[in-house]
């Protein structure tokens, strides 16, 4: 069964950077896309951007660029989103979703990861 | 900057029928957006209802259904339960994905 294990809760000093990560299992690795989404307290839900599998293309929400990377190891079936210069309003949980290529939705989630941004 | 545009809150009784809606601020959705929809409960990852307009992800009841009306995307619940009562996001690929701000369901 397919299932995105995310790593565990963070906190963080403003200013810091943090990188999570999600281990897929259950389906072949590459034959998908990798998005992250973030919800903020209380909040909706924000896409964050989207990295190919297959060859590491990415695509970032514009109001991110310059402060996420993302990328894979696909010896290790792992995606890591790095956000640096955190501050107080990147608090949320962060998810790793499954991107279907062709019909471009979100099919499988990861649990999702608490970032605290606190002095 | 186009917004994606759904209804804040609606309500339903147990047993009816609601459908929730999906806008933009600058024009109409289509079937090129790929409109999919998703389902929230607090403290829980979303849950895949729909994808492609109109395709019920696997292990979702056929009294969920999507469309396109008019100039929107819209989520149709048939025979609402009370477990419906949640958050409903919308999402549309422009380029880059754009969410919906959520409506949050009611079901009493």
């Amino acid at each position: 069964q397919v299932q995105l294990v995310q790593s565990g809760a963070e906190v963080k000093k403003p200013g810091a950077s943090v990188k999570v990560s999600c281990k897929a299992s259950g389906y072949t690795f590459t034959s998908y896309g990798i998005s992250w989404v973030r919800q903020a307290p209380g909040q909706g839900l924000e896409w964050m951007g989207w990295i190919s599998a297959y060859n590491g293309n990415t695509n970032y929400a514009q109001k991110l660029q310059g402060r996420v990377t993302m990328t894979t190891d696909t010896s290790t079936s792992t995606a890591y989103m790095e956000l640096r210069s955190l501050r107080s309003d990147d608090t949320a949980v962060y998810y790793c979703a499954r991107t279907d290529n062709h019909d471009l939705y979100f099919d499988y989630w990861g649990q999702g990861t608490l970032v605290t941004v606190s002095s | 900057q186009t917004v994606v545009t759904q209804e804040p809150s609606f309500s339903v009784s147990p047993g009816g029928t609601v459908t929730l809606t999906c806008g933009l601020s600058s024009g109409s959705v289509s079937t090129s957006y790929y409109p999919s929809w998703y389902q929230q409960t607090p403290g829980q990852a979303p849950r895949t209802l729909i994808y492609s307009t109109n395709t019920r992800s696997s292990g979702v009841p056929d009294r969920f259904s999507g469309s396109i009306l008019g100039n929107k995307a819209a989520l149709t619940i048939t025979g609402a339960q009370a477990d419906d009562e949640s958050d409903y996001y919308c999402v549309l690929y422009m380029g880059s994905v754009l969410f919906g701000g959520g409506t949050k369901l009611t079901v009493l």
